[in-house]
């Protein structure tokens, strides 16, 4: 299974844009990248997903390196609520796992007001 | 739309004992899964579905038993609870396990086995 790579923790300022990476070395031409957060005491949310192009959506940002070993999500203004962890996945191709998605440890952002 | 519903929120149980937990969506999505988290480990692929009457094995199925009659319900069940077994449970589901969709978690329930 196609690993990530992503920092611990992060901090960020209310109402400035974050931008968290996410490396992923061994990716396979068929792997999507999704992201998904968790807020404290939630189920994990689905945020955005991409291939190859940036992606965008109402929530955030998706930048993907041209040779996909790496990606960033992007927040163009951190609230209070954005406060939560932050799961970069690879989608397994693997067909004997039925799509599962392979969670890490995750980015725990805190916003400061 | 409720999307994923997952009952009961909290529960206690003592080692030996067998229970259901509910997993119920109403997206009409073909794909259900189960996943458990441990602090410190993520979340972990226990039991899933690609439609109704389809089930298989996830990372880890030991101790837990799926069925899925309907493609709105997919429960997990508990053999004979262990303390092992404590943790939170999400139920996910998705249009398709294909690639290309987000999926849908619930709320989660919190398990203590004593």
């Amino acid at each position: 299974d196609a690993k990530t790579t992503q920092p611990n923790s992060m901090e960020s300022n209310e109402e400035e844009p974050v931008h968290l990476p996410c490396n992923h070395s061994t990716i396979s031409g068929t792997d999507y990248i999704h992201w998904y957060r968790q807020l404290p005491s939630q189920g994990p949310e689905y945020v955005i997903h991409g291939l190859t192009s940036n992606v965008n959506n109402r929530m955030a940002s998706l930048a993907i390196a041209e040779d996909r070993k790496s990606s960033t999500l992007i927040l163009h203004r951190a609230t209070l609520r954005d406060a939560a962890v932050y799961y970069c996945i690879l989608r397994d191709s693997g067909h004997n796992q039925g799509g599962k998605l392979i969670f890490g440890q995750g980015t725990e952002l805190s916003v400061k007001p | 739309n409720a999307g994923v519903t997952q009952t009961p929120k909290f529960q206690v149980l003592k080692t030996g004992q067998s229970m259901t937990l509910q997993c119920a969506q109403d997206m009409n999505h073909e794909y259900m899964s189960w996943y458990r988290q441990d602090p410190g480990m993520g979340l972990r692929l226990i039991h899933y579905s690609v439609g109704a009457g389809i089930t298989d094995q996830g990372e880890v199925p030991n101790g837990y038993n799926v069925s899925r009659s309907t493609t709105e319900d997919f429960p997990l069940r508990l053999l004979s609870a262990a303390p092992s077994q404590t943790s939170v449970y999400f139920c996910a589901s998705s249009y398709t396990n294909s690639f290309n969709y987000g999926y849908t978690f619930g709320s989660g329930t919190r398990l203590t086995v004593v």
